[in-house]
């Protein structure tokens, strides 16, 4: 089993700018999660879906900030524009009902600088 | 709502020393509750879980059990290694079980361990 896929690993990119992570999670998982980490604020849930229905985006910081899930083997998170404060570890993480449903399977993150 | 209380870190102990890093919860209901384990560069990892009230979770050597009385779930290890050197997270699912949904986490506590 791969494990939960993330591209790219690090991203770094200038103010205003379009930024789009990706991932892809384990096969048969049902549930996938968007989290960004940062020293100030430490691990927030941005938005999670079920069957490749958002279920919870509360966490979504604003209206720059879009998720989508097209299939039930990718999702991207947009960021547009980018701004300096969006600097983070982006984490993607999956799941499955049934079975261990409460494990969340997490990717190695993509760590985003923007200047 | 729902939260997380860890202790702050970091904590810097000896290889073979004992650990234990405290950790505190807010729930209506009877949530499952999780430590998450982060080593360097990568994502995070479920160190171990417990379900219900009284519940011991292990894994590793570390061990944790689910106090309802005191709502608490403090990890600990009898002699910890330089290799268990990580970022560890508290956390709680709101379901009692579980549920694959959203995951309350804390802070995180930074261990390092010396040679």
């Amino acid at each position: 089993d791969a494990g939960v896929i993330q591209s790219p690993r690090h991203e770094v990119t200038e103010m205003g700018q379009e930024v789009t992570l990706r991932c892809k999670p384990i096969s048969g998982h049902d549930y996938l999660f968007w989290y960004r980490q940062t020293m100030m604020r430490g691990l927030e849930l941005l938005i999670y879906f079920n069957n490749n229905v958002p279920i919870d985006d509360s966490g979504m910081p604003e209206d720059r900030f879009s998720a989508k899930m097209p299939n039930a083997s990718f999702s991207t998170l947009k960021i547009q524009p980018s701004e300096p404060r969006d600097s983070a570890v982006y984490f993607c993480a999956s799941s499955s009902h049934g079975g261990n449903t409460d494990t969340q399977y997490f990717g190695p993150g993509t760590r985003l600088t923007v200047l | 709502g729902d939260s997380v209380t860890q202790m702050e870190g970091p904590v810097t102990l000896s290889e073979e020393a004992f650990l234990t890093i405290n950790c505190t919860y807010t729930a209506t209901g009877y949530p499952s509750l999780f430590w998450y384990v982060q080593y360097p560069g990568e994502g995070l990892q479920l160190l171990l879980k417990a379900t219900k009230a009284d519940d011991k979770g292990s894994n590793k050597g570390f061990e944790a059990t689910y106090r309802k009385e005191t709502t608490s779930f403090h990890l600990e290890k009898g002699s910890v290694q330089v290799s268990d050197s990580a970022v560890y997270f508290c956390a709680l699912s709101p379901h009692p079980q579980g549920g694959s949904e959203k995951l309350v986490f804390g802070k995180g506590t930074k261990l390092t361990v010396n040679p």
